[in-house]
């Protein structure tokens, strides 16, 4: 059982377009983070949600955190070929084991110029 | 530059082989994590140390064997392993291990080929 879901896992697109990835849970986070991973590279922090319905922002990119904490969504507007990588979202839970965090399977985002 | 530094970025070996992967963070924090990454999987947290006492082993083979020397060292020595190990090994830190996680910041990975 996947305790992370994200969706869609595959996503190509043009340059100019917006999207958006899910990654959805039955269980509540107390933290969520979002991860890019380039090919051949380590997954890199793009950022941490800890309060249920909060929203960042990090230029194109906009992450929001479901008010129940299950859940989260990252949109990129005006998506540009440097966007491409695999996006991984990560949980942590409450009481989880020491620093433990839960990794989705991720979605891989292809930007087509 | 995440200032998670592994050696080596490649590594091919045999199944009877023996080698190690290392991890030198220079942020500064006192946990140190091993992941695993392959292809059809999610990452799979490996072993996790704090302070360099390890804290959490998830019922990884014997043949991977852990060594954390001091908070900014972490090595993972192999032994006899399998066609199957053959994956991304992530090194990672953070400050501190708490429940409800951590914030982590990976090294770039080491590519594994067990042949």
């Amino acid at each position: 059982t996947q305790l992370l879901e994200q969706s869609p896992q595959f996503l190509s697109i043009q340059e100019g377009e917006n999207l958006t990835v899910y990654c959805n849970s039955s269980s509540v986070f107390s933290s969520l983070q979002w991860y890019r991973q380039e090919p051949g590279e380590g997954p890199v922090l793009l950022v941490t949600v800890v309060t249920g319905g909060e929203v960042k922002k990090l230029k194109r990119l906009t992450f929001q955190f479901g008010d129940a904490r299950k859940d989260s969504s990252l949109h990129i507007t005006a998506a540009q070929p440097g966007d491409t990588g695999l996006y991984l979202c990560a949980g942590g839970g409450r009481g989880s084991t020491l620093g433990r965090l839960y990794f989705g399977r991720g979605t891989q985002l292809t930007v087509w110029p | 530059e995440t200032g998670v530094t592994q050696t080596p970025r490649h590594l091919v070996m045999g199944m009877t082989n023996k080698k190690s992967l290392k991890c030198e963070q220079h942020l500064g924090h006192n946990a140190m994590y091993w992941y695993k990454q392959s292809a059809k999987k999610p990452l799979e947290l490996m072993f996790v140390y704090s302070l360099e006492e390890r804290v959490e082993n998830n019922s990884v083979p014997s043949r991977f064997s852990p060594e954390c020397p001091n908070s900014s060292h972490l090595f993972l020595h192999l032994h006899t392993l399998q066609p199957e190990d053959s994956a991304l090994y992530l090194c990672a830190s953070s400050q501190g291990v708490r429940p409800g996680g951590n914030t982590i910041y990976f090294g770039e990975g080491s590519w594994l080929t067990v042949v």
